[in-house]
């Protein structure tokens, strides 16, 4: 079992670049958030799935694309990287209404 | 849309200290969650209130949820350098089932 699992855990984009962060969940949780985490801003909220084939916009969502075509995994897509998307990235999954949201351990994007 | 405020944004203390966390929801939340990130690290889930008014503890931590639902405290009791890290506060939205976090509180402890 391991839980919420995060590829890459770092990457160095040149700007325009485009590329895919993977997170992949073995819980069959049917919620699967991403956030961005930069200093004094906290976690902030890219977009989200309720469920499979399902997916909506955070309170940062620009810039950004998703895809939940399986339960299990949930992609975040850069399509033209940029410097101010230069984060760390974290994907999160829980049971539907629960308690706990698990996380992956996280990714480091740099976009120079 | 819904939005966490959570104050104060680093907070040092000297080992021994209280420390108190605070977070206000500008919507009524169905419940809220805590989490602890040690540096370098992600996100722990500590707890989650539910019902108006709940106080729960955890050895030297005490969280509160408001009467309204809208607003939360975390507070530690003699904190020890173990204690080092970020809380954040998250509200989930019983209608959407965002999870939204507040900005969450560095704490720092001096040994």
């Amino acid at each position: 079992n391991a839980g919420v699992t995060q590829t890459p855990k770092f990457r160095v984009l040149k700007t325009g670049q485009s590329m895919t962060l993977l997170c992949a969940q073995d819980m069959n949780h049917e919620y699967m958030y991403w956030y961005r985490q930069d200093p004094g801003m906290g976690l902030r909220l890219i977009h989200y799935s309720v469920g499979e084939g399902t997916t909506a916009k955070g309170e940062v969502p620009d810039g950004y694309n998703v895809s939940r075509l399986k339960k299990q995994n949930f992609l975040l897509g850069l399509e033209s990287a940029a410097p101010s998307q230069t984060s760390v990235y974290f994907c999160a999954s829980t049971y539907q209404g629960s308690v706990e949201a698990f996380f992956g351990q996280g990714t480091r994007l740099t976009v120079v | 849309g819904q939005q966490v405020m959570q104050i104060p944004q680093y907070q040092h203390v000297q080992e021994g200290e209280d420390f108190t966390t605070y977070c206000n929801s500008s919507t009524t939340l169905s419940n809220i969650q805590w989490y602890k990130q040690r540096p370098g690290g992600h996100p722990v889930f500590l707890i989650q209130l539910v019902k108006s008014g709940e106080v729960k503890k955890q050895k030297r931590l005490t969280f509160q949820f408001g009467e309204a639902k809208k607003n939360s405290s975390l507070h530690i009791t003699a904190t020890q350098t173990t204690d080092v890290g970020t809380y954040f506060c998250a509200g989930r939205s019983s209608n959407t089932g965002k999870l939204i976090f507040g900005q969450g509180t560095t704490l720092q402890v001096k040994p």
